[in-house]
């Protein structure tokens, strides 16, 4: 079964500056990996998917990248700000019936 | 809003209590979930539905069991549950099942089981 590691469960980032979480996976690599957000008590809400063939994707402040051969990818929030303060959580999509697998979560705080 | 509505938000039952979880979604999605969220572990993925059929049971205990009456709604019926059952029950749906879709979730269930 794929095992998924997220880099930190906490990370502390200075607002202003670019944070950066990773998401390793063993075993085989999903043809879509997706990275969604999670305020405390809430559900988890849609951010980014990024296909295998796919280097790089980007909105607004957001950048995803995905390395196939490393079975990395990496999250990025450019000019951080304290609202951007949740936890993110990487899912790999190998579609039918076993829906996402998602790994534990990065607690992300941006200080003022 | 994400469009998948979830109720209670909050729930404290008993061991022996019967209890349900009832979701919705306004979406016009053809596939829906029930995950199961504790404390310092990843989702875990419960029941999976498409066109109201059950594709999918992750070895779930027969305390839970799941219905789906027509696409839009998904029941969680809980039946003596155990204390170590307590986290947050999270309905969601997406468009189909297959690569690429993306996962609506609702505000979550938090159960508490005394």
């Amino acid at each position: 079964s794929q095992k998924i590691e997220q880099n930190s469960e906490a990370l502390n980032i200075q607002e202003g500056k670019t944070a950066t979480l990773t998401c390793n996976y063993t075993n085989y690599s999903p043809a879509y990996l997706q990275w969604y957000r999670q305020d405390p008590g809430r559900g988890p809400v849609f951010l980014l998917l990024i296909r295998e063939n796919e280097k790089e994707k980007r909105k607004e402040r957001l950048k995803v990248t995905f390395d196939t051969t490393l079975k990395q990818s990496l999250f990025h929030i450019t000019a951080s700000q304290p609202a951007d303060s949740a936890t993110y959580l990487c899912a790999l999509d190998i579609g039918g019936a076993d829906g996402l697998t998602f790994g534990k979560g990065t607690h992300l705080i941006i200080q003022p | 809003e994400t469009g998948v509505t979830q109720t209670p938000r909050h729930l404290v039952m008993g061991m022996t209590n019967k209890k349900s979880l009832k979701c919705e979604q306004h979406l016009g999605h053809n596939a829906m979930y029930w995950y199961k969220q504790s404390a310092k572990k990843p989702l875990e993925l419960m029941f999976v539905y498409s066109l109201e059929e059950r594709v999918e049971n992750n070895s779930v205990p027969s305390r839970f069991s799941p219905e789906c009456p027509n696409s839009s709604h998904l029941f969680l019926h809980l039946h003596t549950l155990q204390p170590e059952d307590s986290a947050l029950y999270l309905c969601a749906s997406s468009q189909d099942l297959g690569e690429g879709n993306t996962i609506y979730f609702g505000e979550g269930s938090w159960l508490t089981v005394v």
